[in-house]
C-alpha cells in the first residue's frame, strides 16, 4: 500500500471550511484514497473514499489531483464536533484481505 | 451508531490472566477485523475473518487468538496478559459485496492490565 503524509495538526474556525491535505506520491493506479476520522477514543469513522474523480457525500468532499499524488478532504462548515484525528489511507481495491493501515493522521481542532 | 457492537466496554484484569473480547458485526457484514490502539503504537491491525475463515493477519501476538462463529460474531482471546497489552481494542466490519473498503468500527473495549 502507498505511504501517505499528513500534517500532524491543523486548526480551523467554527463555520469555516476545513481543508485537510494528504500526500500519496507513490500511489498506484488501482489504489483508492480513503478518509477516516477518530474522535477521542471512539471507534474510527469512515468519511469518504475515491479513486480519481472528486467525490462528495453528506459529510465531506474529496478532491484528488489529476496525477493522484495528493488529495484534500474538505469539511465545508466545520463544527466543534468535527474536532478529531483524520486519517488518509491508500489501499488497493482487490483481494479479500482488506485491512486498513493507519498512520499518525492529522489532529484537526475546530476553534469556537 | 455504526451498528457494530463490542462487549465489554471496559475490562480491568491482572497480568497473566486471560480475557475474551466480543464483537457483533453489522447485519449482513461477513468480514470482521480486529485492531489494537495503544498510546505508543497507534491503531494497528491484528486479524481479519471473512465468513468464519481467517483472511489476513497483522501484528498479532501468539498469545492472542481470534475466531468468527457461524452467526458471524467474533471473539478475540488475549492470554498471559502483560502490562503492555493495555489498550483500546476495536472491532470493525465491512460490507459483503463490492470493491469498496469502508469499514464500520465498534465503540471499542478498553483493556487495562494491572
Amino acid at each position: 500500500d502507498a505511504k501517505t503524509t499528513q500534517p500532524p495538526s491543523m486548526d480551523c474556525a467554527e463555520g469555516r471550511a476545513a481543508n485537510l491535505p494528504c500526500n500519496h506520491s507513490t500511489i498506484s493506479g488501482n489504489e483508492y484514497v480513503y478518509w477516516y476520522r477518530q474522535i477521542h477514543s471512539q471507534g474510527p469513522q469512515y468519511i469518504i473514499h475515491g479513486l480519481k474523480n472528486n467525490e462528495t457525500n453528506e459529510m465531506a468532499s474529496l478532491i484528488i489531483t489529476e496525477d493522484r499524488k495528493s488529495s484534500t478532504l474538505i469539511l465545508p462548515h466545520a463544527t466543534l464536533r468535527d474536532t478529531a484525528v483524520y486519517y488518509c489511507i491508500v489501499r488497493v481495491a482487490s483481494g479479500s484481505a482488506r485491512q486498513l493501515t493507519f498512520g499518525s493522521g492529522t489532529q484537526l481542532t475546530v476553534l469556537p | 451508531d455504526s451498528g457494530v457492537t463490542q462487549t465489554p466496554k471496559h475490562l480491568i484484569t491482572a497480568t497473566g490472566q486471560r480475557v475474551t473480547l466480543r464483537c457483533s458485526p453489522r447485519s449482513g457484514d461477513l468480514s470482521v477485523y480486529w485492531y489494537q490502539q495503544s498510546l505508543d503504537q497507534g491503531l494497528q491491525f491484528l486479524i481479519q475473518y471473512y465468513n468464519g475463515e481467517e483472511r489476513a493477519k497483522g501484528n498479532i501476538l501468539e498469545r492472542f487468538s481470534a475466531q468468527q462463529f457461524p452467526d458471524l460474531h467474533s471473539e478475540l482471546n488475549l492470554s498471559s496478559l502483560e502490562l503492555g497489552d493495555s489498550a483500546l481494542y476495536f472491532c470493525a466490519s465491512s460490507p459483503r459485496q463490492g470493491w469498496t473498503y469502508e469499514q464500520y468500527f465498534g465503540p471499542g473495549t478498553r483493556l487495562t492490565v494491572t
